[in-house]
């Protein structure tokens, strides 16, 4: 069954440092999606991306974080300099097509857990 | 802002009873709403979707309501069983293309045998 594929699965990083998440969504899906999930708190929206541009980015998702999909697979999902509450699991999620409530359902990758020190 | 409260952060119950897990919303009129599995250090698996002009949702021994006048959603695991434990995410969104799903921050499921 097609997945959606997460690198790292862990990171541990000195804060200030830039971070790159990877993702490769599943393959026949037009959206993509980064959440983020602090331990013991509730999943949060990042960034949504279409068409090779955002489509909604939420207020955490501040100057610091950047997106892109450089090729046909990847997605990634850029810090530039990162803080110690940037520590959480990020999660990459896909779905099929435009987000109607047919289609609504995100595809979630396993997630890569980011460590800031 | 809009809020999502899930009943309780616990739930025990024992094999073989019902599961009801509630999620409650305002300041809030979603076009759907999906109920999300995630076992621990994992990512969130999709289980139902209901939309707003639905009543109830059937899947195997899963069922969900929607109730948009009491702005509710119940889910209720039939049967449960050891495996059923997890956390239950309820999550809600709008029609529009590529918009945000809001997650509330999950019910965690035990089942005892």
């Amino acid at each position: 069954e097609p997945e959606v594929t997460q690198t790292p699965s862990h990171q541990v990083t000195q804060m200030g440092q830039e971070v790159i998440l990877r993702c490769v969504p599943i393959s026949n899906h037009l959206y993509f999606y980064w959440y983020r999930q602090i331990l013991g708190q509730k999943v949060e929206f990042l960034v949504s991306f279409y068409n090779n541009e955002i489509s909604e980015k939420s207020e955490i998702f501040d100057d610091q974080f950047s997106v892109e999909r450089p090729d046909g697979s990847n997605f990634t999902l850029k810090i530039r300099s990162t803080k110690l509450e940037d520590s959480a699991m990020y999660f990459c999620a896909s779905s099929p097509r435009r987000g109607t409530a047919n289609t609504g359902e995100l595809f979630f990758g396993e997630g890569s857990r980011l460590t800031v020190l | 802002s809009q809020k999502i409260e899930q009943n309780s952060e616990a739930l025990n119950i024992q094999e073989g009873k019902t599961a009801t897990l509630t999620c409650n919303y305002t300041n809030y009129s979603p076009a759907y709403l999906q109920w999300y599995r995630q076992d621990p250090g994992r990512g969130p698996v999709f289980l139902l979707l209901i939309r707003e002009n639905e009543k109830e949702k059937r899947k195997e021994r899963l069922k969900v309501t929607f109730d948009t006048t009491l702005k509710q959603s119940l889910f209720h695991i039939t049967a449960s069983q050891p495996a059923d434990s997890a956390t239950y995410l309820c999550a809600l969104g709008a029609n529009q293309a590529g918009t945000a799903l809001i997650f509330g921050k999950g019910t965690t499921l035990s089942v005892s045998s």
